[in-house]
């Protein structure tokens, strides 16, 4: 148990649906990542938050935000849902602003949409 | 731009044999390379990195990779193998991201291990 908790665990929703994901880091721990997983493309990094702060940014479409909050848990929120947005969707967290420093991953939310 | 190959999609060793997972990267400076380990139903695991100095790193659950310069490489290898370790490995280099830093990753190999 890495201490990164993401709820939920499993979501099914349809195409043009909105959706929150939720994180809460490891205790202590000040940055948040996001990213997504899929078989074609792999881990693909989204978005970091440090302090509440948005840090760095990856491969994010428009369609998604994030943000987070002044107690350090993380929303990612997924709008306009297409197909191709199914996905395994991982949080991680760590203690630093950087990302080189180890990062502790949730357990994932598994995202389907039909 | 920085990317990273795992060669290797699936690999199946016999419990007790030795392992090496293969990393190639593309970078233009000194690489930071991590490698990371997804047991199945559980999120990533950081095994080992290299940031500098001895290009031979030694990780957790007895795993090392050796960094090669001259052959952007950055394999793992472990001695005897567990059938626990059986997992999937990812492999990741470092890389800019406007003023901060983000993880370039490998799509993974994935370990079986025969009893």
């Amino acid at each position: 148990d890495s201490g990164v908790t993401q709820t939920p665990k499993h979501l099914i929703t349809a195409t043009g649906q909105r959706v929150t994901l939720r994180c809460s880091p490891r205790s202590g721990d000040l940055s948040v990542y996001w990213y997504q997983q899929s078989l074609d493309q792999g881990l693909q990094f989204l978005i970091q938050y440090y302090n509440g702060e948005e840090r760095a940014k990856g491969n994010i479409l428009e369609r998604f935000s994030a943000q987070q909050f002044p107690d350090l848990h993380s929303e990612l929120n997924l709008s306009s849902l297409e197909l191709g947005d199914s996905a395994l969707y991982f949080c991680a967290s760590s203690v630093l602003g950087d990302s080189y420093n180890e990062q502790f991953f949730g357990p994932g939310t598994r995202l389907t949409v039909l | 731009a920085q990317s990273v190959t795992q060669p290797d999609i699936h690999i199946t060793v016999s419990e007790g044999a030795s392992l090496e997972l293969r990393c190639n990267y593309s970078y233009g400076a000194t690489p930071y390379l991590f490698w990371y380990v997804q047991s199945p139903g559980q999120g990533l695991q950081l095994l080992l990195k290299y940031f500098s100095g001895d290009t031979l790193v030694q990780g957790i659950k007895g795993f090392e990779a050796e960094f090669k310069r001259s052959q952007s490489s950055f394999n793992l290898r472990k001695p005897s193998v567990h059938w626990s370790d059986a997992a999937e490995y990812f492999c990741a280099v470092g890389a800019k991201a406007g003023n901060n830093r983000k993880l370039i990753w490998g799509l993974g190999t994935s370990l079986a291990v025969n009893p």
